[in-house]
């Protein structure tokens, strides 16, 4: 596709079971990164990737998000345990480069909603 | 941590209004981006702005960095119904980060016909 494709839209889950959301990125984007927006807040950097490396996952809240990039492409963010605090829009965005270029594209989102 | 405070956090115009928002911080940035979104959709990339004192235009709305590089304002002649969207500040993280993002809360626009 054209932009960065994330799913699924939408995602229900239960406190205490585990999601997983996906991320396809913009073909040839070699910089890949997962923020986290809440009602009424700005977008907060959760993680980077370049290629299939975590350059930087500081902003990961705690040991149960975790993400992955196995073939420099699509991405996956996992959360285990989930917790009602976790519900929020998971964006992820791609950019052709990587340190040098902050010009990132975002998708659509997946709004996470933990009941 | 560096932060940056948008204002206002909400407006409301009339069609043809000029406004301007207004992004600040006291941090230093490598770079400052300014973004749009709409509901149910991620932010769009509208300027990046890298150097102090920087000025972009895009047909109506002006974009300026403060010479510091700690702030920014976005400014819109004549607005239409179709500006109306959340408008987000980034700052790109200093050094070796620069790739990491700092948004704002956004300000909030309506532009009534």
């Amino acid at each position: 596709g054209a932009g960065v494709s994330q799913t699924p839209s939408n995602k229900v889950t239960e406190k205490g079971k585990y999601v997983e959301l996906r991320c396809d990125p913009i073909s040839g984007h070699t910089a890949l990164y997962w923020y986290r927006q809440s009602l009424g807040q700005g977008p907060e950097f959760l993680i980077y990737f370049q290629g299939t490396g975590a350059a930087d996952d500081s902003g990961l809240p705690n040991d149960r998000f975790f993400a992955v990039r196995p073939e420099g492409s699509v991405s996956t963010l996992k959360i285990q345990r989930t917790e009602r605090g976790d519900s929020a829009v998971y964006l992820c965005a791609s950019s052709p480069k990587g340190r040098r270029n902050t010009e990132a594209f975002f998708g659509q989102g997946t709004r996470l909603t933990v009941v | 941590t560096q932060l940056l405070e948008q204002s206002p956090q909400f407006l409301s115009i009339q069609e043809g209004e000029n406004l301007t928002v207004y992004c600040n911080s006291s941090s230093v940035f490598s770079s400052l981006q300014w973004y749009r979104q709409e509901p149910g959709e991620g932010p769009v990339l509208l300027v990046t702005v890298v150097t102090g004192g920087e000025v972009k235009k895009l047909k109506r709305l002006t974009f300026q960095f403060g010479d510091a590089r700690k702030d920014s304002s976005l400014h819109i002649t004549a607005a239409q119904p179709g500006d109306t969207g959340l408008y987000l500040c980034a700052g790109g993280g200093s050094g070796g980060s620069n790739y990491k993002l700092t948004f704002g809360k956004g300000t909030l626009l309506t532009v009534n016909p």
